[in-house]
């Protein structure tokens, strides 16, 4: 099984910071990753695949990097709907796996 | 517009079972994958299974194998979970998801506003 290590636990943040969200694999996955974002009370939301295509509706300000083990989502400036929590997923191999997430809170 | 809608959660006893659906419509559910992912109270994302357009290939997780069985009714454009010797750690919210292309890709989106599932006696 691919394990998915998302780091740190949680950022603290400002509006308009540049936020950077790290997901590291316990093997290459090549460039099979995807991030989603949850907000609270909400199902997850798709917000990049294949480590960096943006999903339909998906602001630019979002954006993904990365390939084999180590994966970065990028938020530009941070906008307060972006406070929530994120998580990487791996489509590589069986079973299906996600990452603990990220917890994105104001500062 | 795509709309998911999961319906069947609510407290079952430990040992007992549940049927979990999602109603699906504005797309061909007949060509796309759909899955199931659950998280458990204040936790993260548990991937749990996914089944194909025409419903000849499952996949599912360690924990499911044997007790939680995924299939569809494509008739219906309705997916299912079925849950049998539920256990407490299969307290969770259960999301059904789209894939996210008109095949198979294991990217899901969008996912359904979720269904509550407790076991607990």
């Amino acid at each position: 099984e691919i394990v998915l290590t998302q780091s740190p636990a949680t950022l603290s943040s400002s509006p308009g910071e540049r936020a950077t969200l790290s997901c590291r694999a316990s093997q290459s996955i090549d460039i099979s990753l995807g991030w989603y974002q949850q907000k609270p009370g909400q199902a997850p939301r798709l917000l990049i695949y294949d480590a960096f295509k943006r999903a339909t509706g998906i602001p630019a300000r979002f954006s993904g990097s990365g390939s084999g083990t180590d994966f970065t989502l990028t938020i530009g400036s941070l906008e307060p709907e972006d406070f929530a929590v994120y998580y990487c997923q791996q489509r590589s191999s069986w079973p299906l796996t996600f990452g603990g997430g990220t917890k994105v809170e104001i500062k | 517009e795509v709309q998911l809608v999961e319906s069947g959660g609510g407290l079952v006893q430990p040992g007992g079972s549940l049927r979990l659906s999602c109603a699906a419509s504005g797309f061909t559910f007949s060509s796309s994958a759909m899955g199931w992912v659950r998280q458990a109270p204040g936790k993260g994302l548990e991937w749990v299974s996914v089944i194909s357009g025409s419903g000849d290939k499952i996949h599912s997780a360690d924990s499911a194998k044997g007790r939680l069985t995924i299939s569809r009714d494509n008739s219906k454009n309705t997916l299912y979970l079925q849950m049998n010797n539920m256990k407490a750690d299969d307290t969770a919210m259960y999301y059904c998801a789209k894939d996210l292309t008109n095949g198979w890709s294991n990217w899901f989106d969008p996912w359904g506003q979720g269904t509550l599932v407790t076991v607990s006696s």
